[in-house]
């Protein structure tokens, strides 16, 4: 099955720096890659996500890139702020209907 | 819509005692994820349905564990007997495409 390796497992930036989040994966088949953020005491949501098809996609400040050569995709925050403090967690599928594969997760502190 | 739904919020049960966690799913939604969270394995797997049908168990524990859906919108995690390694928060997610949905999930502690 799909393996997801993620780094790093801690993250401390400061506010207005910016912020990445690396993660592998292993099934070369798998087509759909998102981003959930899970805040203290909630469920994982889904912050942005990419597809196979597409290298990069932004949205506001945050930005996910994707190498299918590589197998690699990552997560960029910029201009971090203290509500950006959170766990991060990548996700591999491949197809439709399957469940997420999930890395072990980045807990991310942005101090002010 | 509401979200997925789950209860308890919170349970604490003696080792021994059954347990039975809900999950109500979003509205439409044709596919439910039973997950488990730990400091130690993050998040994994334990089972999932597609169209009320089990498709992959593989991440189910023991036979201890059991899940079912009575209907297209709501399932149960059943731990039978429990243990203390079973404290843990448990997720359930629906999806209709590729996004999975997530509950607040249940914390459960078994002392």
């Amino acid at each position: 099955g799909e393996n997801v390796e993620q780094h790093p497992s801690t993250l401390s930036v400061q506010e207005g720096d910016s912020a990445v989040i690396k993660c592998t994966y292993s099934d070369s088949a798998s087509n759909y890659f998102p981003w959930y953020k899970q805040e203290l005491g909630k469920g994982p949501q889904l912050i942005i996500d990419i597809r196979s098809n597409v290298g990069e996609k932004k949205d506001q400040r945050i930005a996910v890139t994707l190498n299918k050569t590589a197998k690699h995709f990552s997560l960029h925050i910029t201009e971090t702020q203290p509500e950006d403090s959170a766990v991060y967690f990548c996700a591999a599928i491949f197809i439709t209907g399957y469940a997420l594969n999930f890395g072990k997760g980045t807990s991310l502190l942005v101090t002010p | 819509d509401a979200g997925v739904i789950q209860s308890p919020r919170h349970e604490v049960t003696e080792m021994g005692q059954e347990v039975t966690l809900r999950c109500k799913l979003i509205s439409g939604h044709n596919s439910l994820f039973w997950y488990r969270q730990t400091m130690m394995r993050g998040l994994e797997l334990l089972i999932y349905f597609n169209n009320n049908v089990p498709i992959d168990d593989s991440g189910m524990p023991e036979d201890r564990f059991s899940a079912k859906m009575p209907n297209a919108s709501f399932s149960t995690l059943k731990i039978q007997p429990s243990e203390p390694r079973d404290s843990a928060v448990y997720f359930c997610a629906s999806s209709y495409t590729d996004e999975a949905f997530f509950g607040q999930g249940t914390r459960l502690t078994v002392v």
